[in-house]
């Protein structure tokens, strides 16, 4: 099972400030890798796939890079609307297909 | 537009059984896998289970010893999860969630997403 690990656990933030999240799987996972946010009593969005692609709808603030086990999830500029759990996922080494335990980006 | 809506979450006793429903539209049903996802109270998401469009293909978590099983109804465009020998640690919202890749075999991201069901394991 490859399993992701996402730090940090908690990132404290202003609007309009820059977030850096990051997942780390456990083996190589080529560019097989989504983002999705979560906020409080709703249902995951997908947000990029493949490492960098967007999801129609997304925002240009939200963007992704990385390859084979280093991955990274940018908000350039945090909106009101950005403060909720990240969640990184990975599709390539599967059953199962695992997610990494959330990044918190919260307002400071 | 897409939608799916869960239903037939409800507290059930350990040990007991309950069937899941999600009902889709707006899209081919028959051209994208599905899958459930949980996630329990406070914690974060785990994928369940997936089924192929065609509903030949199936995959599960390993943690479920062979409890859950997944199947779909292409002519009434609905997917199920029956879950038998319940236990306190299933407790979670059950999402249905339906792929972004037409035409896959398997799982691959989770697209869209319904509002979840909630399902209590407890006595």
């Amino acid at each position: 099972e490859t399993v992701l690990t996402q730090s940090p656990a908690i990132l404290s933030l202003s609007p309009g400030e820059s977030a850096t999240l990051s997942c780390r799987a456990s083996q190589d996972i080529r560019t097989y890798l989504a983002w999705y946010q979560q906020k409080p009593g709703q249902a995951p969005r997908l947000l990029i796939s493949d490492a960098s692609n967007r999801a129609a709808g997304i925002p240009a603030r939200f963007s992704g890079s990385g390859s084979g086990t280093e991955f990274t999830l940018t908000i350039s500029s945090l909106e009101p609307e950005d403060f909720a759990v990240y969640y990184c996922q990975q599709r390539y080494n599967w059953p199962p297909w695992t997610f990494g335990q959330g990044t918190k980006v919260e307002i400071k | 537009e897409v939608q799916l809506l869960e239903s037939g979450g409800t507290l059930v006793q350990p040990g007991g059984s309950l069937r899941l429903s999600c009902a889709a539209s707006g899209f081919t049903f028959s051209d994208y896998a599905m899958s459930w996802v949980r996630q329990a109270p406070g914690k974060g998401l785990e994928w369940v289970s997936g089924i192929s469009g065609s509903g030949i293909s199936t995959n599960y978590a390993g943690s479920l010893e062979r409890r859950f099983t997944i199947s779909r109804d292409n002519s009434r465009n609905m997917v199920y999860l029956q879950m038998n020998n319940l236990r306190a640690e299933d407790t979670a919202v059950y999402y249905c969630a339906k792929d972004l890749i037409r035409g896959g075999s398997h799982p691959d991201y989770f697209h869209y997403w319904g509002q979840g069901t909630l399902v209590t394991v407890s006595s």
